[in-house]
Parts: structure tokens; C-alpha cells; sequence
């Protein structure tokens, strides 16, 4: 079946720090792929997605491509921000219409 | 343009009862779906509507249940309640456009309705 697995967190990081986030997916089809951020209280927001290989998703300073031969969709952000603390969720959809999520990776930025 | 709004956000209920939560899509969405979080499951998925009909069903007992209305408003109801469903419900729209074409937008998720079941 589809998966996605994500590295463990929290992932602890002082202001400007550049940050990565691994994922990794296995799926049947050719999904299309998303993160998206959870900050305390809230419901999932969108941050960027990928539809095909070698796709890239960007927005607020977040970047991840579309790896098809590494199964891949590696979070990378240049310089993080105390704003940017939040859980970090990968998932990715086929046609099939379900979003299939990873576990979250928890962010933690100190100023 | 109005986000999907969930109702309502906090739920406290007694084991044995029944709840019902409701989701408004975005304005022009036609597809709804249902997602129950809990720290130890993760994310986990619990159906899909399109066009009032159920396409898509997780895997969850038969106490979990939905629809959809006309205008694409979704309800889901749990009966019997058990202290492990406390969770947050999470709702999210998107916009379909045809086959194969969904999978391009990404769902747009509601703040949710955290339910504490004691």
C-alpha cells in the first residue's frame, strides 16, 4: 500500500539555521506530493506540492522536489525562523483521492 | 474568500453518546473529506464525498459515518462514543475538476473539532 515515512522529531534549531526535513514515500502510480505545516491550536495548511517528477514546490522560503528515482521529497528551508516552529507533515495522494500522511516532524526554532 | 469552517470547534461528550460534526467547504469545492488526528494514530483517514456520494472509506468501524448535501456541506456523525475517539476531526475540501485532475490542488483543511469523550 502507499506510505510515507518521515524522520523523527523534534528537530531542534536556533534562528537562521538551514533546515531539512526527510521524506520518503512508496506508492503504486505516479502520486503527487505535499507538505503541509500544523502550528498549535490550528487545522493543516498547505506550505507546497509536487505533481510529478522532478517538480519543484515552493513558497515562504520552503523548498522540496520531486524525487522520483530516490522516492523522495526532502523539506529544506535556507534560514528558519521562530515563526516557522510548527509540526511538518508529508503526504502524498493518487488517484485513489485519499491523502496518505507521515507522522510529522515537530520544529522547534530558538531565537 | 471563506476557508472551510468547521462547527463546532470544541466537543466534550460522555461515552454511549452520539456527535455530529459539520464541515462547510470552500465555496465551489465539491469534494469533502474527513480525517480523525490523534497523537498516538497520526493523521488517519476516514472518508471521502464527492458530489453527495461516499467514494472514498478509511478504515473505521461502521459507528463512524458521513454524507453530503446538495450544496456540498458534509456531516459526519459517531454513535456510541468511546473514550478513544478523542480526537481532532479534521475536514478538508478541494476542487475537482475531472478525473486524474484532483490530485494537482491539494485539499484546504478547517481548525478542526477537537471532541474529548470522558
Amino acid at each position: 500500500g502507499n506510505s510515507v515515512t518521515q524522520m523523527e522529531g523534534p528537530v531542534t534549531l536556533s534562528e537562521e539555521a538551514f533546515l531539512t526535513i526527510n521524506c520518503t514515500y512508496t506508492a503504486t502510480g505516479y502520486p503527487s506530493l505535499f507538505w503541509y505545516v500544523q502550528y498549535p491550536g490550528e487545522g493543516l495548511q498547505l506550505l507546497l506540492k509536487a505533481t510529478k517528477a522532478d517538480d519543484k514546490g515552493s513558497n515562504k522560503g520552503f523548498e522540496a522536489t520531486y524525487r522520483k528515482e530516490t522516492t523522495s521529497f526532502h523539506l529544506e528551508k535556507g534560514s528558519v525562523q521562530v515563526s516557522d516552529s510548527a509540526v511538518y507533515f508529508c503526504a502524498l495522494i493518487t488517484l485513489f483521492q485519499k491523502l496518505v500522511f507521515g507522522t510529522g516532524t515537530r520544529l522547534l526554532v530558538s531565537p | 474568500k471563506a476557508g472551510v469552517t468547521q462547527t463546532p470547534r470544541y466537543l466534550i461528550k460522555t461515552r454511549g453518546q452520539q456527535v455530529t460534526l459539520s464541515c462547510s467547504p470552500i465555496s465551489g469545492h465539491r469534494s469533502v473529506s474527513w480525517y480523525q488526528q490523534t497523537p498516538g494514530q497520526g493523521l488517519q483517514f476516514l472518508f471521502e464525498y464527492f458530489s453527495e456520494t461516499q467514494r472514498n472509506k478509511g478504515n473505521f468501524p461502521g459507528r463512524f459515518s458521513g454524507r453530503q448535501f446538495s450544496n456540498s456541506r458534509s456531516e459526519m456523525n459517531v454513535s456510541t462514543l468511546e473514550l478513544g475517539d478523542s480526537a481532532l476531526y479534521l475536514c478538508a475540501s478541494s476542487l475537482y475538476m475531472g478525473q486524474g485532475a484532483l490530485v494537482n490542488y491539494g485539499y484546504t483543511f478547517g481548525s478542526g473539532t477537537r471532541l474529548t469523550v470522558v
